[in-house]
């Protein structure tokens, strides 16, 4: 099946710095990619849909202007957690939609931030 | 889209098929039922959809009930690498992918 990776695995980053988590579709092409966070013991959260070529569209309640993605190509999206706080420490996935019938969804492997 | 309820855990003995059933009540005709696993600090991953037929795999077998409602997903012989978070999610099949997830129901398989 196709593969979606994330980078890095893991981040520690002190708090007020930025962050940034690379997507990459690495066998097909994704116009579209996911942003989820999910928190310890809890479900994950969608976050936004990127979209290549244009501004993701954000979930209610997420801050766009904190939680920046851009998608620069079909293969990759980045989404930057700017001005960290502990708050903000979660495990971050992202997905993409198959090209065969748009029906399943690849998962990157997760991204663990830690803000100290 | 339409809410899905799961029990919240579940344990099954290794090598005996494990039940994990899905409530849909409010699903729309147009609605399909995806099964997904995260197993711990992985990536969710794909299982199975249906419409309305029961499907197969090689992973599981999805049961729909003919009034759409609920749903049951069959794991033919567990073993402990399926022990993991299992989502139940329905979703309109034109919405672009877009995932929302529940709570799920962890599973224990155990030895």
């Amino acid at each position: 099946g196709a593969v979606v990776s994330q980078h890095p695995s893991r981040v520690i980053c002190k708090s007020g710095t930025s962050v940034k988590i690379e997507c990459r579709s690495l066998d097909f092409q994704a116009t579209t990619m996911f942003w989820y966070r999910q928190f310890p013991k809890q479900s994950l959260m969608l976050m936004a849909t990127s979209n290549e070529g244009s501004k993701a569209t954000y979930e209610q309640g997420v801050e766009k202007d904190k939680f920046l993605i851009n998608h620069a190509s079909l293969t990759l999206s980045t989404l930057t957690v700017t001005s960290a706080h502990p708050e903000d420490s979660s495990f971050y996935i992202c997905s993409a939609p198959g090209t065969s019938g748009n029906y399943e969804q690849y998962f990157g492997p997760g991204t663990r931030l830690t803000v100290t | 889209d339409a809410k899905t309820t799961q029990p919240p855990s579940m344990d099954c003995a290794e090598g005996r098929a494990a039940n994990l059933p899905c409530n849909h009540s409010t699903i729309s005709g147009n609605e399909y039922v995806y099964w997904y696993r995260q197993i711990h600090s992985q990536g969710p991953q794909y299982i199975i959809h249906g419409l309305k037929n029961n499907e197969t795999n090689e992973m599981a077998s999805l049961i729909i009930t003919e009034d759409r409602k609920s749903s049951t997903l069959i794991l033919p012989h567990a073993t402990l690498r399926d022990t993991a978070v299992y989502y139940c999610i329905v979703r309109d099949g034109n919405q672009g992918g877009k995932l929302i997830f529940g709570q799920g129901t962890e599973l224990s398989v155990k030895p």
